[in-house]
């Protein structure tokens, strides 16, 4: 069954320091790969996505994400967190198999907490 | 450009009782998608439409949702009765039809609780 998995509920880290938010998928067909940010009393802002090319896409607000195939993953990265990038995170997917492009298939979220 | 809009922000009512959500797409824009938020689980696919057709909508829970987009500008969703497992955050995105364009733009949401 098509699926996404955020495995962490909450990601915690000081401004400054890395931030990694993971996902992996199992979806039928090549995927196209989302994330997508929610911050309080907003709707869902889009970050980036993987289509096709370059494992490694670039995004908003200095974020990128790298697509591992063999992995099955599409984790979010940051080389320095900032306080502003609290918020919960999404990963989604879409795929010809799996309802096709226009359905994503969404993680729980990931609730991302940079302490000052 | 104005981004997706949904109304109201919150709904509150009760058991048997029948509401309306709406959803503004972004001018231009022919898909509109519904999506639901329940429990802080994930985010779940209700429907697509594209204009005013309804493409895909295998993800509505039963016959008490019914979702209209009548000349393929803004939508609505009611859930009549609603009953208490519907409560939650719809959400509402838009997406041109444009080759290359994958990302889908969505709405604040409408937070239902059903009491």
């Amino acid at each position: 069954a098509q699926s996404v998995a955020q495995p962490e509920d909450q990601v915690n880290v000081a401004e400054g320091n890395p931030l990694t938010v993971k996902c992996t998928y199992s979806v039928s067909g090549n995927p196209y790969l989302f994330w997508y940010v929610q911050y309080p009393n907003r709707g869902l802002q889009f970050l980036l996505k993987y289509i096709t090319g370059d494992n490694l896409v670039k995004g908003s607000y200095g974020f990128e994400a790298e697509f591992n195939k063999s992995q099955t993953s599409f984790h979010l990265k940051k080389p320095s967190a900032l306080v502003s990038d609290s918020a919960l995170y999404f990963c989604a997917v879409s795929a010809p198999f799996s309802g096709g492009y226009n359905k994503l298939i969404f993680g729980a979220g990931t609730r991302l907490a940079v302490h000052p | 450009e104005a981004g997706v809009t949904q109304f109201p922000s919150h709904s509150v009512i009760e058991k048997g009782q029948t509401v309306t959500l709406r959803c503004d797409p972004i001018s231009g824009h022919d898909n509109l998608y519904w999506y639901r938020r329940v429990m802080g689980k994930e985010i779940k696919f209700l429907l697509h439409f594209v204009k005013e057709s309804k493409q895909d909508e295998s993800g509505m829970p039963n016959n008490r949702f019914l979702a209209e987009r009548t000349g393929g500008t803004y939508s609505t969703l009611k859930v009549q009765p609603a009953e208490l497992e519907d409560s939650g955050v719809y959400f509402c995105a838009s997406s041109p039809s444009l080759a290359g364009s994958y990302e889908q733009y969505f709405g604040p949401g409408t937070r239902l609780t059903v009491t």
